[in-house]
């Protein structure tokens, strides 16, 4: 089965900070790989799918790029309401395992 | 608008069953693939299982498979998961999810979930 590992497991950052997160497939996936933001006690959130395609409304200080088995999540100036966990997806290889998150909170 | 609103949960003995439905509305149901996704809490999100638009495909993952059962009433607009021989660590709450077509996996829309504990 696929697995998927992120990094770092946490970070803390400042507002006008960029961040950069990476989650790495255990094997190729191609670009099938999807990016969600959770906040606390709220549902998740989508963010970017095809590797680099920001989902309808997200803002375009995110940025995702990669192929194959590595992958980044790019904040490019860190926002107040950017505080938020992190997660990788493979969406079109079985398991559609997620990556174990990110949490990145402030500094 | 897209509406994804689940219902069913609450708390089961060991051993015991639940039903959690997904009532969708403000896209044609039909079109696209569902999703479970769970979390436990203060971990991660943990997928649970996958349907297409047209029930062809089903996925689920290893620890609730022969367990959890997904499906879809494409003619009221819901999705179900029939939960059996619950266990303490299938407490979570429960979302549902909305794929971006019939037969993409990509989860596009997230309800606001359903809590599920199982507990004597």
């Amino acid at each position: 089965d696929i697995q998927m590992t992120q990094s770092p497991s946490s970070l803390s950052a400042s507002v006008g900070d960029r961040v950069t997160i990476t989650c790495r497939a255990s094997q190729d996936i191609d670009i099938w790989l999807a990016w969600y933001q959770q906040k606390p006690e709220k549902a998740p959130k989508s963010l970017i799918y095809g590797a680099s395609t920001l989902q309808s409304g997200v803002p375009s200080r995110f940025s995702g790029s990669g192929s194959g088995t590595d992958f980044t999540l790019t904040i490019s100036s860190l926002q107040p309401e950017d505080f938020a966990t992190y997660y990788c997806q493979p969406y079109n290889t079985y398991p559609f395992t997620f990556g174990p998150g990110t949490k990145v909170d402030v500094k | 608008e897209v509406q994804l609103v689940e219902s069913g949960g609450g708390l089961v003995k060991p051993g015991g069953s639940l039903r959690l439905s997904c009532a969708a509305s403000g896209f044609t149901f039909s079109s696209y693939s569902m999703t479970w996704v769970r979390q436990a809490p203060g971990k991660g999100l943990e997928w649970v299982s996958s349907i297409r638009g047209d029930s062809s495909y089903i996925y689920s993952a290893d620890s609730v498979k022969g367990r959890f059962s997904i499906s879809r009433d494409n003619a009221k607009n819901l999705l179900h998961l029939q939960m059996n021989s619950l266990r303490a660590e299938d407490t979570a709450v429960y979302y549902c999810a909305r794929g971006w077509s019939s037969i993409s996996w990509y989860i596009e829309y997230w309800g606001q979930g359903t809590p599920v504990t199982v507990s004597s």
